[in-house]
């Protein structure tokens, strides 16, 4: 079956430090990979994507490179602030699925501390 | 910007009642789907929803469950008779035909 395993969390970071939050996938079939965010009392919201292998997703300074051969789809910052405070999401999507479901990560709780 | 929105933000229930979580999807998308996030837990794929059927669900969706678009604009999620376990966060999303999917904020479920 597919499945997503992200780093264990929480992290705590001081601003302007580098980011890296580990996810790693299992998948039938050719799967499109999502980082999702989740701030303080709102919704999931897409942060980015990659649809196929070595495509790199990038947005607010977050970047995401879908590995193939090492099944991974790790999100990186170079310098976080503290409103990038947040949950965050990896999760994939296979296409033959009729439904496009989403298989979620456990979700990786940042903290950014001025 | 057009969002989801759902209702309530937190339902208290006791076990064995009938709870439905309401969903205002984005206007012009077609495509609904119910998760939910057990504390601690991952986010979990419950139902897909489109053209007025179910066209996915995943095994938690049991007999318990049932989705519904009663008009043009809600999406609603009914479980019969509740259990501690159903206590969740429960997220709505929607979608166009070939584009992401839009979450709404969450229903807090608590089962007493």
């Amino acid at each position: 079956g597919n499945s997503v395993t992200q780093m264990e969390g929480p992290v705590t970071l001081s601003e302007e430090a580098f980011l890296t939050i580990n996810c790693t996938y299992t998948a039938t079939g050719y799967p499109s990979l999502f980082w999702y965010v989740q701030y303080p009392g709102e919704g999931l919201q897409l942060l980015l994507k990659a649809t196929k292998a070595d495509d790199k997703g990038s947005n607010k300074g977050f970047e995401a490179t879908y590995r193939k051969e090492t099944t991974s789809f790790h999100l990186e910052k170079g310098s976080v602030q503290v409103s990038d405070s947040a949950v965050y999401f990896c999760a994939l999507r296979v296409q033959e699925t009729s439904g496009s479901r989403l298989t979620f990560g456990e979700g990786t709780q940042l903290t950014v501390n001025p | 910007e057009p969002e989801v929105t759902q209702t309530p933000s937190h339902q208290v229930t006791q076990m064995g009642q009938e709870v439905i979580l309401r969903c205002v999807p984005i206007s012009n998308h077609l495509y609904f789907y119910w998760y939910r996030q057990i504390l601690g837990q991952k986010v979990e794929f419950l139902v897909s929803f489109y053209n007025n059927e179910i066209s996915e669900k995943s095994e938690i969706f049991d007999d318990q469950f049932s989705v519904e678009r009663p008009d043009g604009s809600n999406f609603t999620l009914k479980i019969r008779s509740t259990k501690l376990e159903d206590s969740a966060m429960y997220f709505c999303a929607s979608r166009q035909d070939g584009y992401e999917q839009y979450f709404g904020p969450g229903t807090r479920l608590t089962v007493t």
